[in-house]
């Protein structure tokens, strides 16, 4: 099946830093990627959606400025938590779109700012 | 706006009984998919099965099935013979399906957390 790799799968930070998180589809070109978050014994909400060689579309309430997303080829979108603060820890997972039918998710990422 | 309905916050199922986790949908779309996954303690969403609006028949996917039932907006997961290793969240998930072949993220319930006991 299609794989869905994504990078660190977890990272602590000092309160201000930044952190990149990728997110790779290995055997298949992905134009649409999606980030979700979840919060402990919460369920998954989705951020934005990453669409290759265009602007990400965020979901209403998520900062633009200080989630980066960048999706510069059809097998990579990353996103950046800038100057992340502790209310900013999560667990952050991304998901590739294929056939309209199918979303396979990358291993998540859990962040925690310190 | 889609709304995505788990009633069932936690399950306790004897091992080899068979298993019905439950979802209602909210959608005024008519074109849409609904999803299972399963999260075991690692974090990983693990896809199960899927469901599209048109499809006639129910989906079923070795000892996953889904109980689909349009009228009444239910897509509800069975699992027969349950196996130790099925203990884990298992959410159910929905999206608009777009004519021109986009798609919007997916719309997620609040997960039910499911534990098989030997």
């Amino acid at each position: 099946g299609a794989v869905v790799s994504q990078h660190p799968s977890w990272v602590i930070c000092k309160s201000g830093t930044s952190v990149k998180i990728e997110c790779r589809s290995l055997d298949f070109q992905a134009t649409t990627m999606f980030w979700y978050r979840q919060f402990p014994k919460q369920s998954l909400m989705l951020m934005a959606t990453s669409n290759e060689g265009s602007k990400a579309t965020y979901e209403q309430g998520v900062e633009k400025d200080k989630f980066l997303i960048n999706h510069a080829s059809l097998t990579l979108s990353t996103l950046t938590v800038t100057s992340a603060h502790p209310e900013d820890s999560s667990f952050y997972i991304c998901s590739a779109l294929i056939r309209n039918t199918e979303a396979f998710f990358g291993q998540g990422t859990r962040l925690t700012v310190v | 706006a889609q709304k995505i309905t788990q009633t069932q916050p936690g399950m306790f199922v004897q091992e080899k009984e068979a298993v019905t986790l439950d979802c209602t949908y909210d959608t005024s779309d008519q074109s849409y998919g609904l999803f299972w996954y399963k999260q075991p303690s690692s974090g990983e969403m693990i896809f199960l099965i899927y469901q599209g609006s048109y499809d006639e028949q129910n989906a079923t996917e070795g000892r996953y099935s889904l109980n689909f039932q349009k009228a009444r907006k239910s897509a509800n997961l069975v699992i027969s013979a349950s196996q130790l290793g099925d203990s884990a969240m298992y959410f159910c998930a929905m999206r608009e399906l777009y004519s021109g072949g986009g798609a919007d993220g997916l719309t997620f319930g609040k997960g039910t957390h499911l534990i098989i006991q030997p």
